[in-house]
């Protein structure tokens, strides 16, 4: 059964940082991997799809790399702002089936201090 | 967005009653999906569908059903509803690009 884990829970950090967030899976054969920011009381938003052939997808300051092989995903947010504040969640969709459920972890909420 | 609306966007309502949630899209989007988000349990799939009148369960099925007979609703029905059903619920779709984008959420709270 697929499980997938997003290490540290909460991050607080400066404004103008460097960071990456963590995701692992336990099943390697994904068909595609996304990562969503959710604000407060709000839906999700997409932010990075990443097919199961590719090794990174960028849009502006985010950068999202997968290693398949390892069960890791990595979300780099470059300079920091208080607007990156939220959570961000990572999911997977399984490569058996057309289901095209995703399966999510818990989240990293990050805070980004002023 | 997607053209993704859900509605009601909240509803408090009382143990044993029937409950409808509503979710429509205005691009012809072939799949449609249910997930519930709680805490300690993240997003589970409840209910997704791959066509008008062609569903099938997620995960988390039990006491909900669905009904899409139109391609741009998709409907998700508490026949009685308890207070584990207590939810905020989430409607998606499935790009063509394999990209799903999600509804604004209806916060459902059972007494």
């Amino acid at each position: 059964k697929q499980e997938v884990t997003q290490i540290p829970a909460a991050l607080s950090v400066p404004e103008g940082e460097n960071l990456v967030l963590n995701c692992s899976f336990t099943d390697s054969a994904i068909y595609n991997l996304q990562w969503f920011r959710q604000d407060p009381g709000k839906g999700l938003t997409s932010l990075l799809l990443i097919q199961s052939s590719q090794r990174e997808q960028t849009s502006g300051r985010l950068n999202a790399s997968l290693d398949k092989s390892s069960g890791r995903s990595t979300l780099y947010i470059a300079a920091s702002q208080p607007g990156d504040s939220a959570t961000y969640l990572c999911a997977v969709r399984n490569g058996s089936g057309n289901t095209g459920k995703l399966i999510f972890g818990q989240g990293t909420t990050l805070q980004v201090k002023p | 967005d997607a053209g993704i609306t859900q509605s009601p966007r909240h509803k408090v309502t009382e143990t044993g009653t029937p409950v409808t949630l509503r979710c429509h899209q205005t691009e012809n989007h072939r799949y449609m999906y249910w997930y519930r988000q709680d805490p300690g349990h993240g997003l589970r799939l409840i209910h997704y569908s791959y066509g008008v009148k062609d569903t099938d369960k997620g995960e988390v099925s039990d006491g909900y059903s669905v009904s899409r007979s139109k391609t741009e609703d998709f409907l998700l029905t508490l026949e009685s509803a308890t207070s584990s059903q207590t939810s905020v619920y989430f409607c998606a779709i499935r790009d063509r690009g394999e990209e799903q984008f999600f509804g604004p959420g209806t916060r459902l709270t059972v007494l």
